[in-house]
């Protein structure tokens, strides 16, 4: 029973470059959220997701940002034209009720 | 004021000894809650939920007070592998999002 999937782990980006990030949520799971954490600083809710539809993405900058969740295939946050300061772990988080289970992570290095 | 509050810490606490953390929230309708723990660059895990009547596992006891709104974890006999960051977490309204308190350090030292 695989757990929330991330993928890639490690992505290295220079500025202006297009970053994809892929989640698969647990099975069973139709409910996906995407966090960002910075060094050293908690974790900031980015936004939240169900199949094919965007629930609250309040936490989310309103430029360069988007994230979606298709009928088929993995949540993608997708961040264009990237700057140093989105440099930081995303993490995705799974759940089919309040209990969220969160993948490993991926660590977006802007160079 | 911040809807989930937690102290930021770090405690440094003796390995084997008894530590506990509060953490408040300003929600008065929220029903769920829960406390997760975070390794230094790893994801957050899930280390109990928090019922109205308390829950005990092993060595962690979580309480829920609603009308003062507040949480609390109680680590007993404390071991050098409970050095995390505590998070504790609340459910935002009716849907299923979660607000994030900002996390309390534990070190634990031997």
């Amino acid at each position: 029973n695989a757990g929330v999937m991330q993928n890639p782990r490690h992505l290295v980006r220079r500025r202006g470059q297009e970053a994809r990030l892929r989640c698969s949520p647990m099975k069973g799971h139709s409910h996906v959220y995407w966090y960002r954490q910075l060094p050293e600083e908690g974790l900031k809710f980015m936004v939240y997701l169900q199949k094919e539809n965007i629930i609250d993405e309040s936490g989310m900058p309103k430029e360069r940002f988007s994230a979606e969740f298709p009928k088929e295939g993995p949540s993608i946050l997708r961040i264009q034209q990237v700057v140093r300061g989105d440099s930081a772990a995303y993490f995705c988080a799974s759940s089919n009720n309040y209990e969220q289970y969160f993948g490993p992570g991926t660590r977006l290095t802007v160079t | 004021r911040k809807e989930v509050e937690q102290d930021p810490g770090p405690f440094n606490v003796p390995e084997g000894a008894t530590v506990a953390f509060n953490c408040t929230y300003s929600n008065s309708a929220s029903q769920s809650f829960f406390w997760y723990r975070q390794d230094c660059r790893k994801e957050p895990k899930l280390l109990m939920s928090v019922y109205s009547s308390g829950n005990e596992d092993g060595r962690f006891t979580a309480q829920l007070n609603r009308a003062s709104q507040y949480i609390s974890l109680l680590i007993r006999d404390s071991k050098l592998s409970d050095s995390a960051t505590y998070l504790c977490v609340v459910n935002k309204g009716s849907n299923y999002q979660l607000i994030w308190g900002a996390g309390t350090k534990l070190i634990i030292k031997p």
